[in-house]
């Protein structure tokens, strides 16, 4: 079965500290990737995804992704992170065009010391 | 950008009632809509997929005869969480997707069951 793992499960960072977080998949085929952000109170939201084409997306808020398809990986980063980052990061997949099933990874904690 | 909308936010019954969320598309129609659980501190597991006027498809080890879900027009589906019992007490979030085909899911505010 697919699954997502992301390898840290609570980040704590200083504002303008540089922010790099792990996401691998386990599905040799046709993925599509994202990265959901979820704010305190608020809902989840997308923040970037891969379909195709340049491996390097980059999304809302300075924030990118890198996907590896060697390393089936698809990790987060932003240069240089704020307070009104302090959320917790989902990267999903869809596999194999299944069409809309996310499967989520558990989810990152980050919190951003002003 | 496309709004889903649950309710209640929160909901605490006694162990053996039932329950019904309410998972709302606002500005779109959706034929199809998901139900995902999340324990805490763990990811989002999804439940079912909810389709407008026929059965809805649930995942490997979920229960269909107590998580009945219906999705009645294209912009309502429930769940209803039945029998509940304190296991069952969890975060429940539906999601919907986007009209364009571009796989990105619109998600709902999450519904909170606490069972007794």
């Amino acid at each position: 079965a697919q699954s997502v793992s992301q390898h840290n499960h609570h980040v704590i960072l200083s504002e303008a500290a540089s922010l790099e977080l792990g996401c691998n998949y386990s599905y040799g085929g046709t993925v599509n990737l994202f990265w959901y952000v979820q704010y305190p109170g608020q809902h989840l939201q997308l923040l970037l995804k891969y379909f195709s084409g340049d491996p390097l997306v980059k999304g809302i808020k300075g924030f990118e992704a890198e996907f590896i398809k060697s390393k089936f990986s698809f990790n987060l980063r932003k240069p240089s992170v704020q307070w009104s980052d302090t959320a917790e990061y989902f990267c999903a997949v869809i596999a194999g065009g299944a069409t809309n099933k996310l499967i989520f990874g558990t989810g990152t904690l980050l919190a951003v010391q002003p | 950008g496309a709004v889903v909308s649950q309710h209640p936010s929160w909901v605490i019954c006694k162990s053996g009632t039932s329950v019904k969320i309410e998972c709302r598309s606002l500005d779109f129609q959706a034929t199809t809509m998901f139900w995902y659980r999340q324990f805490p501190k763990q990811s989002l597991m999804l439940m079912a997929t909810s389709n407008e006027g026929s059965k809805a498809t649930y995942e490997q080890g979920v229960e269909k005869d107590k998580f009945l879900i219906n999705h009645a027009s294209l912009t309502l589906s429930t769940l209803t969480v039945t029998s509940a019992h304190p296991e069952d007490s969890s975060f429940y979030i539906c999601s919907a997707p986007h009209s364009g085909g571009s796989g990105e899911l619109f998600f709902g505010e999450g519904s909170r069951l606490t069972v007794l």
